[in-house]
This record gives structure tokens, sequence and C-alpha cells, in this order.
């Protein structure tokens, strides 16, 4: 299958600092990736869909201006976690749609703490 | 409007059968089924992309239907390597987004 990987795979940061964490897909282009966040023992939930070329479209109550989204090329997608607090400690998981097979290929995740 | 999905958890011997079930409020247009282990990233099952459809893959196979708007997993001659928790990805029109259930816990012991 398709390979998707993910930058960095685990970070620790301070209150009030910024984390950018890349996804990539390695061997296919996408021009839809989505982004998740994991809670302990929980469900993957949906933050936003990543939309090569144009703006990403976030879920109801996640906030754009604290995690942006920037999907620059096809194989690349961006989220930024703005002024991080330790609510925001989440096991975050990106997701590459490809159009080929009809899958979406997940990344191997990025474990943020916020200290 | 996340899906539901039962038992939550579930504990079997090796080579014992399971089933797992995804239940929507809302109308699916395809099921995807996932097993995560833990601290590690879902991994892609299968898709079920009409009504009635069945697939299958190795021992494990799923059925969609899209009247009921319910997925169920299938599980036969259970490994010790399916444990994990396994999750439906529910897609609501044509649109790639995924919505994932509740999960289920698997648990397979020797």
């Amino acid at each position: 299958g398709a390979v998707v990987s993910q930058h960095p795979s685990w970070v620790i940061c301070k209150s009030g600092t910024s984390v950018k964490i890349e996804c990539r897909s390695l061997d296919f282009q996408a021009t839809t990736m989505f982004w998740y966040r994991q809670f302990p023992k929980q469900s993957l939930m949906l933050m936003a869909t990543s939309n090569e070329g144009s703006k990403a479209t976030y879920e109801q109550g996640v906030e754009k201006d604290k995690f942006l989204i920037n999907h620059a090329s096809l194989t690349l997608s961006t989220l930024t976690v703005t002024s991080a607090h330790p609510e925001d400690s989440s096991f975050y998981i990106c997701s590459a749609h490809d159009t080929n097979t009809y899958e979406q290929y997940f990344g191997p995740g990025t474990r943020l703490t916020v200290t | 409007q996340q899906p539901v999905q039962s038992p939550q958890a579930v504990i079997l011997r090796e080579g014992e059968d399971a089933v797992i079930n995804c239940s929507s409020s809302k109308a699916l247009y395809s099921v995807h089924w996932y097993r995560q282990k833990h601290g590690e990233a879902p991994v892609f099952l299968m898709i079920l992309l009409k009504g009635g459809e069945q697939k299958g893959h190795e021992k494990i196979s799923a059925s969609f239907n899209e009247k009921k708007q319910q997925s169920s997993l299938y599980l036969t001659a259970s490994q010790l390597s399916y444990s994990g928790t396994y999750f439906c990805g529910t897609e609501m029109g044509n649109t790639d987004k995924l919505i994932f259930g509740t999960g289920t816990r698997l648990q397979v012991f020797p």
C-alpha cells in the first residue's frame, strides 16, 4: 500500500509555543489530506480537511486560528498548533486520500505533549 | 453523528470468532474498517462501497447493509495478531471524509 509519513513522531513543547507537524504522501499525490486528533482510549476525531491549493475545511468546534493547516503541494500538508496549551496534548494523525484506489492511508502519528 | 460500535470490548481465545457492529444514524455512502494497535496509526482492512456488499480479507470479512445504515466485521479463527482496537470509518456522501466510530477493543489470548 501507499506510504504516508509524519514528522516529528514525538514532540514536547512549552505552553504558549507553536508546533508544526508535517504530513507527506511518499509515493502518490494527494489533493486531499485529513487531520485527526486522538485522546487516550478514544476514537479518532476529524479536525479538518486539507485541500491542496485552497483553504482547509474545519469541523465544528475546531478553532481554525489555533490549528493552522497549509497544503502547499500535492504531497505535503502541515498542521501548526499555535499557542499550545496542555489540553492540546494528544496524538495527531494525518491521512491522505488516494484517488486511484479510493483508500485512505494514515501516517504513523505525532504525539504532542505540552508542558 | 459519531457511529456507534458494539461491543465496546471483547476478549477471545485464539481460534474463536467475533463480530463487531457499526451503526450510523445517518445514511452511509461507504464504510471503511481499520485496526489500530496501541500507540500506532490505524491500519486499513477493507472498504465496502455498496449497500449489501460483502468483502473478505483472509479470515476477516465484512458486510454493509445500506438500508439499515449498518456494517459488521467478522473475525473468524482469531489469531493473536488480531488484538487491537477496531474502528469503522463512515463516509456519508462522496466526500472522502471519514467519521470514525466509537471503537471496539479486541484482545486475543493463547
